[in-house]
């Protein structure tokens, strides 16, 4: 049963470190997206991959996010340096194309 | 004003019953999903739509791009089903979300 892995599930930091959060795409799957959800927002989109290469980061707050695809098996989203105001529920889907997703489990972030 | 609205914001229904849940959207789009988060919190991708409708198990999505909204039927409704539903749209390359339906389905 294929599906989309995220770690750690949960992270309880402290402001100002580093979080790195990890997805592992269903395998075949050329897309990857990482989302973010909290209570006063909902879902947001911040950033998709294809194939790779990022095709829109535009919902990511850029000074200290960052998203990458080292290889087609993993996705990392980081954070540095963290912030209150990150403290979310962060979700990777993987598919094919915008029209298909499979989401992972989720990375409820805590930043005190 | 949020792109995407949907309605109504909680809904509590008996078991059995026929449940549509609405979404209207104020741009162009290429396409629209409806979600499903389970109170664990995870999330499903129910349906993608361009046009017209689908039809998977007890759930029907439709949607009108002229009136820029779509609907979400689930029939004979059953407690399993009590979740989060939510609407989004593709839109020039990224993806606008609604706040979400709270379904509770009661047996």
């Amino acid at each position: 049963d294929a599906r989309v892995t995220q770690t750690p599930r949960h992270k309880v930091t402290e402001m100002g470190q580093e979080v790195t959060m990890r997805c592992q795409p269903i395998l075949g799957h050329n897309t990857v997206f990482w989302y973010r959800q909290t209570m006063m927002q909902g879902l947001e989109l911040l950033a998709y991959f294809r194939n790779r290469a990022p095709l829109d980061d535009s919902g990511m707050p850029k000074d200290r996010f960052s998203a990458e695809m080292p290889d087609a098996t993993l996705a990392t989203l980081k954070i540095q340096p963290s912030e209150p105001r990150d403290s979310a529920v962060y979700f990777c889907a993987s598919g094919f194309d915008i029209s298909e997703q499979f989401f992972g489990p989720g990375t409820r972030l805590t930043v005190l | 004003k949020n792109e995407v609205e949907q309605s109504p914001q909680n809904l509590t229904a008996q078991e059995g019953e026929f449940i549509t849940i609405n979404c209207s959207y104020s741009v162009g789009i290429s396409a629209l999903h409806w979600l499903q988060q389970h109170p664990g919190g995870g999330i499903v991708s129910l349906f993608m739509l361009s046009s017209g409708k689908k039809k998977h198990g007890r759930l029907i999505a439709t949607i009108n791009i002229q009136e820029k909204h779509s609907s979400l039927h689930i029939t004979a409704s059953h407690p399993r089903d009590s979740a989060v539903y939510i609407c989004a749209v593709d839109w020039n390359n990224d993806m606008r979300f609604g706040a979400g339906t709270r379904l509770t389905v009661k047996p």
